[in-house]
């Protein structure tokens, strides 16, 4: 079965720099969430999408944005890149519209581990 | 607020014993509640869900866990462990109208030969 895609995989940066993170929910799926996951910690959640609108937002820096485009797919722009920004950010999707609820399980991509040095 | 509680940071356990992982919720509804594996620099892994009904759900890879809502808990539990289930395991709740994950801080299985 189809699973999250994100990509790249492994990014490296320098502070101050910007970086875009790209998500590819599995197909069908209508919502999309973002997680940010520090070393050792539990994954946080930034922000969300449901059909290209922003349906929810968590701790997420003014520095990041993200949007949702027609296909689905979904980018996080993160810009003057820091240190404390190092971290795993997972990519989720649901079907929200399928299931009818907006509890639907969320399945989870592999992440892309950002480094800013 | 809603908040997730794994009280366990670490647990050690002998490969063929049995396991259970402790999860408490603070949730002011019904809570939509699940457990994921995460294995190192992996991805996160649906164990199972609970989102009404039968209190005790199973899961991929012989993983069953309980809900009890006068003890706001949702405890993971396996009869046998096994090598392989050395990893993270994370309980998380569903929340607001968005369905947004909140994490418990995750318990560290080490299963010893």
């Amino acid at each position: 079965a189809a699973g999250v895609i994100q990509s790249p995989r492994h990014l490296i940066k320098e502070k101050r720099e910007t970086a875009t993170l790209k998500c590819y929910p599995i197909p069908r799926h209508d919502t999309v969430y973002w997680y940010q996951q520090g070393p050792g910690q539990d994954p946080q959640f930034l922000i969300s999408f449901y059909e290209k609108m922003q349906s929810d937002k968590g701790s997420i820096p003014d520095r990041f944005s993200a949007q949702q485009f027609s296909d689905y797919h979904s980018e996080l722009n993160m810009s003057s890149l820091e240190l404390g920004d190092s971290a795993l950010y997972f990519c989720a999707s649901s079907s929200v519209r399928t299931s009818g609820s907006s509890a639907d399980t969320q399945y989870f991509g592999p992440g892309t581990r950002l480094t800013v040095l | 607020a809603q908040s997730v509680t794994q009280p366990d940071i670490h647990i050690t356990v002998s490969e063929g014993a049995s396991l259970e992982l402790r999860c408490n919720y603070s949730y002011g509804a019904t809570p939509y509640l699940f457990w994921y594996v995460q294995s190192p620099g992996q991805g996160l892994q649906l164990l199972l869900k609970y989102f009404s009904g039968d209190t005790l759900v199973q899961g991929i890879k012989g993983f069953e866990a309980e809900f009890k809502r006068s003890q706001s808990s949702f405890n993971l539990r396996k009869p046998s462990v096994h090598w392989s289930d050395a990893a993270e395991y994370f309980c998380a709740v569903g929340a607001g109208n968005t369905g947004k994950l909140i994490f418990g801080q995750g318990t560290t299985l080490q299963v010893k030969p």
